[in-house]
């Protein structure tokens, strides 16, 4: 039992450049999400979804988009990645809210 | 719109206690919870409180929910240096009981003297 698995830990793009966020769970979670982490602001929320098929913007979407194909996968894409996107990316997953969410370990990008 | 607050530092000696405060906005919240994040780590669910308690206790930790006043605490009994660390205070959102994701504070730093 993995938990949370994100992919890759550490990123460095350039400016305009696109890439792809991994995520996977096998606990059979409903709910996933993800979240930046930025210093002195705490972690918020970019996009979230409750099941395959149906995703929704959080607090922070802009530059960023998801997909859920499958229960296990949620990929966050950064479509023209800028320095403001620089940033530490949590994802989470959760099989009902009263258990809490359980958070991968993150991937830390660096845009320059 | 939701916004959780905490201060952003908190020292105490090795072996005290350690109360960290937080407060919230929503009055729809659901649940309530606490999240340790180490260094360099995710973040780690130490406990939850639904909105109809006061109270919980689990080993060392004690969270107190103050509902008139929108205010939640965590207590940490005898303190290690092990118990350094960011804690963060979230809350449910919305309409969705959690399913739609979390609001979190700041997060308090934790500094443990000895």
């Amino acid at each position: 039992n993995a938990g949370v698995t994100q992919t890759p830990k550490f990123q460095v793009l350039k400016t305009g450049q696109s890439m792809t966020l991994q995520c996977a769970q096998d606990m059979n979670h409903e709910y996933m999400s993800w979240y930046r982490q930025d210093p002195g602001m705490g972690l918020r929320l970019i996009h979230y979804s409750v099941g395959a098929g149906i995703t929704d913007q959080g607090e922070v979407p802009n530059g960023y988009n998801v997909s859920r194909s499958t229960t296990e996968d949620f990929p966050l894409r950064l479509l023209s990645a800028a320095p403001s996107q620089t940033s530490v990316y949590f994802c989470a997953s959760s099989y009902y809210s009263f258990y809490g969410y359980t958070f991968g370990s993150g991937t830390r990008l660096t845009v320059v | 719109g939701e916004d959780v607050e905490q201060s952003l530092f908190l020292s105490v000696r090795e072996g005290d206690s350690s109360v960290i405060n937080c407060t919230y906005t929503d009055s729809s919240s659901t649940y309530l919870y606490w999240y340790k994040q180490e260094p360099g780590a995710g973040l780690q669910l130490l406990t939850y409180i639904f909105s109809n308690m006061d109270m919980k206790q689990d080993q060392r930790l004690t969270v107190l929910l103050n509902k008139k006043d929108k205010h939640l605490s965590l207590r940490i009994a005898d303190t290690q240096t092990g118990d350094s660390a960011i804690y963060f205070c979230a809350e449910s959102t919305g309409s969705g009981g959690g399913a739609d994701g979390l609001t979190f504070g700041k997060g308090t730093h934790l500094i443990i003297q000895p």
